[in-house]
């Protein structure tokens, strides 16, 4: 089955800087590559996800780009803020048919953002 | 507010007792899936359903089962409880269109067992 691993797992950057984070997924049929945030005690919440057909994708301060053939996507936040600071987690889709895909999460980033 | 709904949102029980979690997926939704999320662990994957069969399994227990009904809204039960299954439990839901799935995520229901 899929398998996402994410790096790193803590991340601390002062109020400001950019931040990334990087996942890899093993299975090449993943087509689909959401990122979640999640607040302390929240749900998790998509902040951004990209499509196997695009390379790189950008909302605002956040940017996701992939990369197919190295079997890796990354998240980059640039000018992070205190509100910032949550666990973001990558995720990796794998369809399986109109009815049924699963989606496999990394194990997760604690981000924090000093101000 | 995802439109995805949880209940109850908190649970206090002691080891050996049964429980059942509910989840109400957003209207249209016809894909539930159900997350355990340990203290300082990730989101795993434990079971999905599609219009009322299921469809994926995870690293679910065997203590562990689901079920999702003719109005959609699906059901979690955990019997046998143990300490280590205290954790927050998510539902998610999905439309299931061909070929992409984005998940909303419900509140959670945070599990505690004595």
């Amino acid at each position: 089955g899929e398998n996402v691993e994410q790096h790193p797992s803590t991340l601390s950057v002062q109020e400001g800087d950019s931040a990334v984070i990087k996942c890899t997924y093993s299975d090449s049929a993943s087509n689909y590559f959401p990122w979640y945030k999640q607040e302390l005690g929240k749900r998790p919440q998509l902040i951004i996800d990209i499509r196997s057909n695009v390379g790189e994708k950008k909302d605002q301060r956040i940017a996701v780009t992939l990369n197919k053939t190295a079997k890796h996507f990354s998240l980059h936040i640039t000018e992070t803020q205190p509100e910032d600071s949550a666990v973001y987690f990558c995720a990796a889709y794998r369809p399986g048919g109109t009815s049924y895909g699963k989606l496999t999460f990394g194990q997760g980033t604690i981000l924090t953002v000093h101000p | 507010d995802s439109g995805v709904t949880q209940t109850p949102k908190h649970l206090i029980t002691a080891t050996g007792q049964r429980v059942t979690l509910r989840c109400s997926p957003r209207s249209g939704d016809l894909s539930v899936y159900w997350y355990q999320q340990s203290l300082d662990q990730g989101l795993q994957f434990l079971i999905q359903y599609y219009n009322g069969e299921e469809r994926a399994k995870g690293n679910i227990l065997e203590r562990f089962s689901a079920q999702q009904f003719p109005d959609l809204h699906s059901e979690l039960n955990l019997s046998s409880l143990e300490l280590g299954d205290s954790a927050l439990y998510f539902c998610a839901s999905s439309p299931q269109v061909a070929g992409f799935n984005e998940q909303f995520f419900g509140p959670g229901t945070r599990l505690t067992v004595l």
